[in-house]
């Protein structure tokens, strides 16, 4: 099946270390972002990439990393620096040409004790 | 900006009632809109969308269409379920990025 899948469905982290969530499309989609959603507030984005080896900062990078080493794989780092970690976070892929319509994989949240 | 705004929530009704709920968006160029539904614990699906002015986008039931006059893509359906409960989001495409509104909570009883 086409699709996009994030691991782990829930994860649990220490405060002060770093996590990687991962990202994997099989859609051959160019593009691939990564937002963050808040209890009660939409979607915020962290990060986004159009091409393998670049990617551009979205609304509220601080704190996070990422990389793009091939189309398919785009996993996101949470860093010691984010100050509030906690959150639900989506990843999302999508075609450059026409109507850039982005399919979202489940999620994966994210609490830091 | 290139901006969302959608009608608060949270939404409750009976089943059967009718749905609406409200979205504009800032008229910077000529966005696609779309509607997403996002259930409890998953990601985001594509409800429905609509790519230039006066498109009417539908799926199970739900309807919006692009009024460009009013900078509108309110989302309608005529007799909801328990099933349509959901968080459902308004969002507009922005240089191969999307912009979303804050969603709307729907709850549909029994």
């Amino acid at each position: 099946d086409g699709g996009i899948t994030q691991s782990p469905k829930y994860l649990f982290r220490k405060e002060g270390q770093n996590v990687t969530l991962s990202c994997e499309q099989n859609l051959n989609h160019d593009a691939m972002y990564w937002y963050r959603q808040d209890p009660g507030q939409g979607l915020r984005l962290i990060y986004y990439s159009q091409i393998v080896n670049d990617f551009q900062k979205g609304d509220i990078a601080e704190g996070y990393s990422v990389s793009r080493e091939k189309k398919e794989s785009f996993p996101l780092t949470v860093t010691s620096a984010q100050k509030n970690p906690t959150a639900f976070y989506l990843c999302a892929s999508g075609r450059l040409e026409g109507i850039n319509e982005q399919f979202f994989g489940p999620g994966t949240r994210l609490t830091v004790l | 900006g290139n901006s969302v705004t959608q009608m608060e929530g949270p939404v409750t009704l009976s089943e059967e009632a009718f749905l609406t709920i409200n979205c504009t968006y800032t008229a910077t160029g000529y966005p696609s809109l779309f509607w997403y539904v996002q259930y409890p614990g998953e990601g985001l699906q594509l409800l429905l969308k609509a790519t230039k002015a006066d498109d009417k986008g539908s799926n199970k039931g739900f309807e919006a269409t692009y009024r460009k006059e009013t900078t509108s893509f309110h989302l309608e359906k005529g007799s909801v379920q328990v099933s349509d409960s959901a968080v459902y989001f308004c969002a507009r495409s922005n240089d191969y990025k999307l912009s979303f509104g804050a969603g709307t909570t729907v709850t549909v009883r029994a």
